[in-house]
């Protein structure tokens, strides 16, 4: 069973407005960590953004916040002003569990494909 | 500054050779990681380390070998017997483990076939 899921494969919006990408995720733990990255063109993976679990607050860095509803097993990223730069591959990403003695390795979506619209 | 650097950017593989993807990290990370992404798809997992000398086996190692003899490099071989390495391949580190801790990523090798 796919463990992460991002429906939009490909998503256009107008240069500075906002723009949301969806993410659900399916897990049994109740600690796990869900991550945002974005990758241009050249293909570096770059962080953009984590939320804990466990956090009570939404995550938010710089432009970038994320949407976290737990009942819903939901963590959309949203991006506010959007900018040329913006235009790039966006992979949800999820690790589960806390323990330091064994790997709970990280489960990426598929990627959504974001185009910026001058 | 602190990073992930990978090498080459493009490695040509011919049939039947072995190649040696190069991935050094000075962020001080204790575990490193290695994915393959094919076009228009996520990541997949092929080896990880948590420490020096130790590795394990991800979802695809299969024609695929490494060595964590230090902490700041962990080489991946892509040996004859993947019948098909074109890929994009990303290296990854991070301090640890547990969920809170995020996977930093080299700017990744792109092999191809001859």
């Amino acid at each position: 069973a796919q463990k992460i899921t991002q429906t939009q494969p490909g998503m256009f919006v107008q240069e500075k407005e906002a723009v949301t990408l969806d993410c659900t995720y399916d897990t049994s733990d109740q600690s796990y960590g869900l991550f945002w990255y974005k990758q241009p063109s050249s293909g570096e993976m770059i962080f953009l953004i984590y939320q804990g679990s466990y956090d009570e607050q939404n995550a938010t860095e710089g432009r970038y916040s994320l949407n976290f509803q737990k009942a819903r097993k939901s963590a959309n990223l949203v991006i506010s002003a959007s900018q040329l730069g913006d235009s790039a591959m966006y992979f949800c990403a999820m690790r589960e569990g806390l323990s330091i003695t064994s790997y709970d390795k990280v489960i990426f979506g598929p990627g959504t494909s974001l185009s910026v619209i001058p | 500054d602190g990073g992930i650097t990978q090498s080459p950017k493009y490695l040509f593989r011919k049939e039947g050779q072995n190649v040696t993807l190069s991935c050094e990290q000075n962020l001080n990370h204790d575990a490193m990681y290695w994915y393959r992404q094919d076009p228009g798809q996520g990541l997949r997992l092929i080896y990880y380390s948590q420490i020096v000398n130790d590795f394990q086996k991800g979802d695809i190692a299969e024609g695929y070998s490494v060595s964590r003899e230090k902490k700041e490099s962990f080489p991946l071989t892509v040996t004859s017997a993947q019948k098909n390495p074109t890929a994009f391949y990303l290296c990854a580190s991070s301090i640890g483990q547990t969920s809170r801790e995020t996977q930093y990523f080299g700017p990744g090798t792109r092999l191809l076939v001859l």
